[in-house]
């Protein structure tokens, strides 16, 4: 079945470093992924998406490629900031195989100055 | 539009009591879906519609669980008994055919 697996956290950083999140994901169709955000208190927030091999999602400054053969679309960004500390998920979608989304268990990032 | 609303935001009850969570999805939105996290299981599927008909319910935990969709702007989700290992954040989400999904501010349900 689809799976996605993403890093353990908690990740802690400072302000202004760089952020990588893995994640893998199985399937057996062409699903299309994306990372989304959740701030403390609130429902989940689409932060990007990829539709297809190759795509580049980009959105606030970070970024994550759909990486076929590697079966990942890590998450980055090049500098952080303290209003980025949240929990991130990582998740995918297959409608044509019929699924709903499948969501990692999420990575909690915290960012100090 | 006003996104996915949810009621309550919090519900405090006691173990054997029927809880009932609400959720008005996104207008022309033709999937909802219902969520729940906890820290030990992370985001849990619970149930999705298409249309209003439930296409995948193997999330649902037990037979004290039960979701409906009688129209396209209205679904509930209801524990009848609740105990308290029920006790977690319940999300709905709805979506448009292969778009992404957009999430309530979810349910706090707390079983005493």
């Amino acid at each position: 079945g689809n799976s996605v697996t993403q890093m353990e956290g908690p990740v802690t950083l400072s302000e202004e470093a760089f952020l990588t999140i893995n994640c893998t994901y199985t399937a057996t169709g062409y699903p299309s992924l994306f990372w989304y955000v959740q701030y403390p208190g609130e429902g989940l927030q689409l932060l990007l998406k990829a539709t297809k091999a190759d795509d580049k999602g980009s959105n606030k400054g970070f970024e994550a490629t759909y990486r076929k053969e590697t079966t990942s679309f890590h998450l980055e960004k090049g500098s952080v900031q303290v209003s980025d500390s949240a929990v991130y998920f990582c998740a995918l979608s297959d409608r044509k195989a019929g699924t709903a989304l499948i969501f990692g268990k999420g990575t909690t990032l915290s960012v100090s100055s | 539009d006003a996104g996915v609303i949810q009621s309550p935001r919090h519900e405090v009850t006691e173990m054997g009591q029927e809880v009932t969570l609400r959720c008005k999805p996104i207008s022309g939105h033709d999937y909802l879906f219902w969520y729940r996290q906890t820290m030990m299981r992370g985001l849990e599927l619970l149930i999705y519609f298409n249309n209003n008909v439930p296409i995948d319910d193997s999330g649902m935990p037990e037979d004290r669980f039960s979701a409906k969709m009688p129209n396209a702007s209205f679904s509930t989700l209801k524990i009848q008994p609740s105990e308290p290992r029920d006790s977690a954040v319940y999300f709905c989400a709805s979506s448009l055919r292969d778009t992404e999904a957009f999430f309530g501010q979810g349910t706090r349900l707390t079983v005493v």
